[in-house]
């Protein structure tokens, strides 16, 4: 059983649409996250929420939307894909201590 | 905001050799944690620091939190091929776990 699970794994889709990325966990945690790692490795903190409610936004464009519609899903959609939006994107959570990550989904706009 | 960087950002030894990353928080940290990425894969829990001056060892791993709680180290005795990756420290700032901010990493790459 998959603690974190991501889908797809793999996505590769044309500039301007729009697309959708989906998590679950099944750890029973508060908080789930939306990471962002580019081709120099960074890890960046996208947003996260804990119990449904947004709790933080690192100034992300707002064609970047999370919802979460219970506490085991965090959904990424974005709107009008940009080149420099070509990332792996990992979901995550965790119960005040380490985060979970799943495997990842590597989008690529071209 | 908060930045945590981590030296060296690349590192290439021998097996067998030692190999040490440091991490610095611009903040001071709540507890400091540490991930390991291999190539192709996701970010893996490694252990969580959360006292001042505290030292904790998994094996051939060795960590440290600094006594001020804004820097922290990784010490791998005696690398082996299987630890080749890339190294984060994350740091807690609130202590909810709620906003983990990752350092910008070090990647390890081991040769026989």
């Amino acid at each position: 059983d998959t603690a974190v699970s991501q889908t797809p794994k793999y996505l590769v889709t044309q500039m301007g649409n729009d697309k959708s990325i989906k998590c679950e966990q099944n750890l029973g945690h508060d908080t789930m996250y939306w990471y962002k790692q580019d081709s120099k490795k960074f890890l960046k903190i996208m947003f996260s929420y804990n119990n449904k409610e947004l709790i933080i936004n690192e100034t992300v464009p707002n064609r970047f939307s999370p919802k979460s519609p219970d506490k085991a899903h965090l959904n990424l959609h974005i709107n009008s894909l940009e080149l420099g939006d070509s990332a792996v994107y990992f979901c995550a959570s965790s119960q005040q201590r380490e985060a979970f990550f799943g495997q990842g989904t590597r989008l690529t706009v071209v | 905001g908060q930045q945590v960087m981590q030296i060296p950002q690349y590192q290439h030894v021998q097996e067998g050799e030692d190999f040490t990353t440091y991490c610095n928080s611009s903040t001071t940290l709540s507890n400091i944690q540490w991930y390991k990425q291999r190539p192709g894969g996701h970010p893996v829990f490694l252990i969580q620091l959360v006292k001042s001056g505290e030292v904790k060892k998994q094996k051939r791993l060795t960590f440290q939190f600094g006594e001020a709680k804004k820097n922290s180290s990784l010490h791998i005795t005696a690398t082996q091929t299987t630890d080749v990756g890339t190294y984060f420290c994350a740091g807690d700032g609130t202590g909810t776990a709620s906003k983990l901010t990752f350092g910008t990493g070090t990647r390890l790459q081991v040769t026989l």
